[in-house]
C-alpha cells in the first residue's frame, strides 16, 4: 500500500489476555518503529528495527511487551497478560533507508487498545 | 537522552491570524520533522526540516540547528488547522525520534 498500515484499529481485550498488533511498512522501507500514546499525551518510543541489525529494545515499558519483525517488512506487537495502564494508543512508523541523510518517518493511523 | 520543549502548550486563535510554535532541544541532531496530529489521531507529515527553511501553502518551517531550535509558522490560519503540533528529532546513532509534547491549537471561526 501507499502508506503505513496497521490493524485492527480497535481493540478491546480483557485483563490479563494477551494481544497482537501488526504493523505493514511502506514498501521499501528498512526501518521501522512503534510508539504509544496514552489518552492526552505525547508519543513514548517502545522499540525500533533497522535492517537486519539487533533492534532498540530500550523503550519497552516492561517484559510483558515484545516485538518482532519478520523478513524485515511485517511487524507485530504483542502484549502480555494485559493491565488497563496498556490502554493507549499504539503507533508504528517507518523511514526509509539513509540515502543522502533523509530519514524523514511516516506513522499509520495507530490501533487504539483498551484493557477492560 | 535529548530534552525537546515545545511551546507554547496550549494556543487560541480566531481564523486568520498568524502563529509561531517553537521547539528547542537540548543536543545536536540530523533529523527534525514536524507533525500535525488532526481530531481522528492521525499525524500528519509536515516537514521534515533538520537544518535551513521550508514552505508550503500557509505553513513554513525554519530549523538553526547551530542554535538548536525550530519554528513554525502557520499564516491566516484555518479551523482545519486545529489539533496538536508535534516537533520530533533524531540524533546521530540513535534514528528512533524523540517527541516533544505538543503545542494544541485551537482555530476559532
Amino acid at each position: 500500500g501507499a502508506g503505513v498500515s496497521q490493524s485492527p484499529s480497535n481493540k478491546v481485550t480483557e485483563k490479563g489476555k494477551d494481544v497482537e498488533l501488526r504493523c505493514d511498512p511502506i514498501s521499501g522501507h528498512t526501518a521501522l518503529y512503534w510508539y504509544r500514546q496514552s489518552l492526552g499525551q505525547g508519543l513514548e518510543f517502545l522499540i525500533y528495527f533497522q535492517g537486519n541489525s539487533a533492534p532498540d529494545k530500550s523503550g519497552l515499558p516492561s517484559d510483558r511487551f515484545s516485538a518482532e519483525r519478520t523478513g524485515g517488512s511485517v511487524s507485530t506487537l504483542t502484549i502480555q497478560r494485559t493491565q488497563q495502564e496498556d490502554s493507549a494508543v499504539y503507533l508504528c512508523a517507518s523511514s526509509p533507508p539513509r540515502v543522502g541523510g533523509n530519514t524523514e518517518a511516516f506513522f499509520g493511523q495507530g490501533t487504539r487498545l483498551t484493557v477492560v | 537522552g535529548i530534552q525537546v520543549e515545545q511551546s507554547p502548550p496550549d494556543l487560541i486563535l480566531q481564523e486568520g491570524a498568524n502563529s509561531t510554535l517553537r521547539c528547542n532541544f537540548s543536543d545536536s541532531v540530523n533529523n527534525l520533522q514536524w507533525f500535525h496530529q488532526n481530531p481522528w489521531g492521525q499525524l500528519i507529515n509536515l516537514f521534515y526540516i533538520p537544518s535551513g527553511t521550508k514552505q508550503n501553502g500557509r505553513l513554513s518551517a525554519t530549523t538553526v540547528a547551530t542554535e538548536r531550535y525550530s519554528l513554525l509558522y502557520i499564516s491566516s490560519s484555518q479551523t482545519t488547522d486545529s489539533g496538536v503540533y508535534f516537533c520530533a528529532v533524531g540524533v546521530p546513532g540513535r534514528r528512533a525520534l524523540t517527541f516533544g509534547s505538543g503545542t494544541r491549537l485551537q482555530v476559532q471561526p
